[in-house]
């Protein structure tokens, strides 16, 4: 079965900071794996992607993401963190053998970037 | 483009009643995706809805239904409402496709008293 885990509830770092928000997953076959970010009383906006190919993938705001298919992780990672990205992070993913058409989300983890 | 439009935004409903939610696509999308967020959770995957069928279910009873219109709109029905059916219900669309990222409304809130 699909499973995702965000072992953090909550990730403190100051603006300026490089900040991690760590993924795992477990599926029975390839996974298509992906970020989104909710901000307060809205859906969720897709940040990045990883189908196949090279294991950094790049997204939107500045934010990056390595697949790492011997750890079964993938992270999401900014070299600079802004006030603005202060938010709640969902990862998300998607088992290619069962066709691909049920996305699991992970709990979320919330991210505080302090000025 | 107006994105993934849903309705109502807020809604409160008695136990046991019924209710349908409303979600229309991102143009050019044709298939379409329900979750359901608790508070404090990530969202689980209802069902999705392709080509006017149910293409595939997540663990959710019978008394959650749907619908999908031939221009691609859908609708969420749940059935003798549950406190614990209490949740943002999130409505999804994308193109064909297992890679394509998915382009979410902005929820509907419904509060079951």
């Amino acid at each position: 079965a699909q499973s995702v885990a965000q072992p953090e509830d909550q990730v403190n770092v100051a603006e300026g900071n490089p900040l991690t928000v760590k993924c795992t997953y477990s599926v029975s076959g390839n996974p298509y794996l992906f970020w989104y970010v909710q901000y307060p009383n809205r859906g969720l906006q897709f940040l990045l992607k990883y189908i196949t190919g090279d294991n950094l993938v790049k997204g939107s705001y500045g934010f990056e993401a390595e697949f790492n298919k011997s750890q079964t992780s993938f992270h999401l990672k900014k070299p600079s963190a802004l006030v603005s990205d202060s938010a709640l992070y969902f990862c998300a993913v998607r088992d290619i053998h069962t066709g691909g058409f049920k996305t699991i989300f992970g709990a979320g983890t919330r991210l505080f970037v302090k000025a | 483009d107006a994105g993934v439009t849903q309705s109502p935004t807020h809604l409160i409903k008695t136990r046991g009643q019924q209710v349908t939610l409303r979600c229309s696509p991102k143009s050019g999308h044709d298939t379409v995706s329900w979750y359901q967020q608790a508070l404090g959770q990530g969202p689980q995957f209802i069902f999705q809805y392709y080509e006017e069928e149910e293409r595939q279910r997540g663990n959710f009873p019978d008394r959650f239904s749907g619908h999908q219109f031939p221009n691609y709109s859908s609708e969420l029905n749940v059935n003798a409402l549950l406190l614990g059916d209490s949740a943002l219900y999130l409505c999804a669309s994308s193109p064909t496709g297992g890679g394509t990222e998915a382009f979410f409304g902005q929820g509907t809130r419904l509060t079951v008293v």
